[in-house]
């Protein structure tokens, strides 16, 4: 079964500054996709940036952009120019080609500090 | 707004209830997905339906059922509630049976007493 493994419990960074969040996943599968979504104190899940596996560039998306690595099976998500409404959760997330149940990381939480 | 809705926000009740959390998908999704998100952590994919019919099975517990009706809604029961019910249940939808893109609800905060 596919694992999605999020290594960093808490996060933190400065106003302005970048910070790269880590994901790992564990597949045999050759089509797949890989999602990042930010979860506030609302509570409502936020699509960041996705990443489609037969996509060999990295995803960005204004501020966001992913750190894909096939073969390490490695899906980092770094933030640039850190902004307060960062803070929240962020969710690593893998959902298979045929499969249509996403599975997510535990989490890891971003503080931003002023 | 993800144009999914979900009734209610919060739900309070007690053991051994049973409860049923509605949601409506984004206008033109086939698609319903549900999860269950315990307290501080990841979601736990339970149940999707497509276009009326169960399509995929998560970790969904016999008490829970769900369905999707006519108009496309979907309702989630859950049943014997027990304590670790407790969660925040999210719904999502998707155009397709198939998409990489998953439209998510502000979800319902189950709290079983």
């Amino acid at each position: 079964a596919q694992t999605v493994t999020q290594s960093q419990p808490e996060m933190s960074v400065q106003e302005a500054e970048t910070v790269t969040l880590s994901c790992t996943y564990d597949t045999s599968e050759s089509d797949y996709y890989l999602f990042w979504y930010k979860q506030p104190p609302s509570r409502q899940m936020i699509l960041v940036i996705r990443q489609e596996a037969y996509k060999q560039q990295n995803a960005t998306e204004n501020r966001f952009s992913v750190n894909f690595q096939k073969a390490a099976k490695s899906f980092s998500l770094k933030i640039s120019d850190s902004q307060l409404g960062d803070a929240a959760m962020y969710f690593c997330a893998y959902r298979s080609g045929d499969n249509n149940d996403m599975r997510f990381g535990a989490g890891t939480r971003l503080t931003v500090k002023p | 707004d993800s144009g999914v809705t979900q009734t209610p926000k919060h739900l309070i009740t007690a053991t051994g209830q049973r409860v049923t959390l509605r949601c409506s998908p984004r206008s033109g999704d086939l698609s319903v997905y549900w999860y269950q998100q315990s307290l501080d952590q990841g979601l736990q994919f339970l149940i999707q339906y497509y276009n009326g019919e169960e399509r995929a099975k998560g970790n969904i517990l016999e008490r829970f059922s769900a369905q999707q009706f006519p108009d496309l809604h979907s309702e989630l029961n859950l049943s014997s509630l027990e304590l670790g019910d407790s969660a925040l249940y999210f719904c999502a939808s998707s155009p397709r049976f198939s998409y990489n893109e998953q439209f998510f609800g502000p979800g319902t905060r189950l709290t079983v007493l």
